[in-house]
């Protein structure tokens, strides 16, 4: 079942903040989160693990809630950059090999 | 190429054809994952190879649908008889982890089919 994130959508004008949340119906292993720019290939964030392990490369951060099965991603100091579509993707407990089943999304908006 | 290159970028067929698309992953990656995604949608899960066997197809959503990775590197997925409704970008993304859902995957930036 697909994750359910909100809000769809998010204006800033640059220097703002923003929080993006994935909520999930079923138990989950893992979270991940990937910012897709408009015609481009989905990218990487950050990935939250059962248990608190957190993998991420950008100056991001997000927590992962295991008992409510929630993730939300915290976006601080908004560049122009970090405009575009956030998805955030589960793999539950029996997936043994990462098949992420993806939220809809949520579309970024970084003005001047 | 450093990344995962798929071709064509750009596909018009017209309903009936057949098509193929191609990924090209990172060298080394052991899993390759085939994604579609409709406008304004997240991607979907379609069929997963670990080398080269194709250990998950239950995204697949018809026996139109069939993908191989003979060589455990390229991977090709196939149409046949397309129609409408199966116009969508698809994504190929590839991972050098095997096991469980710790591994960033590296997604290529797609073959946009449209089906007249």
């Amino acid at each position: 079942q697909q994750p359910v994130q909100s809000p769809q959508a998010v204006i800033l004008r640059e220097g703002e903040d923003a929080v993006i949340n994935c909520s999930s119906s079923k138990a989950l292993y893992s979270v991940h989160w990937y910012r897709q720019k408009h015609g481009e290939a989905p990218v990487f964030l950050m990935i939250l693990l059962k248990g608190g392990e957190q993998k991420g490369h950008e100056k991001i951060s997000a927590s992962f809630n295991e008992k409510k099965q929630q993730s939300s991603l915290y976006l601080t100091a908004s560049q122009l950059s970090y405009s575009g579509t956030y998805f955030c993707g589960q793999t539950g407990g029996g997936t043994s090999y990462g098949k992420l089943t993806f939220g809809q999304g949520t579309i970024l908006t970084v003005h001047p | 190429g450093a990344g995962v290159s798929q071709s064509p970028r750009y596909k018009v067929a017209k309903r009936g054809q057949d098509v193929a698309l191609r990924c090209d992953p990172i060298s080394g990656h052991v899993s390759l994952f085939w994604y579609q995604q409709a406008l304004g949608q997240g991607p979907e899960f379609l069929t997963y190879f670990q080398n080269e066997a194709q250990l998950d197809k239950s995204g697949l959503p018809s026996d139109r649908f069939f993908a191989e990775r003979p060589e455990g590197s390229v991977s090709t997925l196939k149409i046949q008889r397309t129609q409408q409704e199966d116009s969508a970008v698809y994504l190929c993304a590839s991972s050098v982890f095997r096991d469980r859902g710790n591994g960033e995957l590296f997604f290529g930036e797609g073959s946009r089919l449209t089906v007249l």
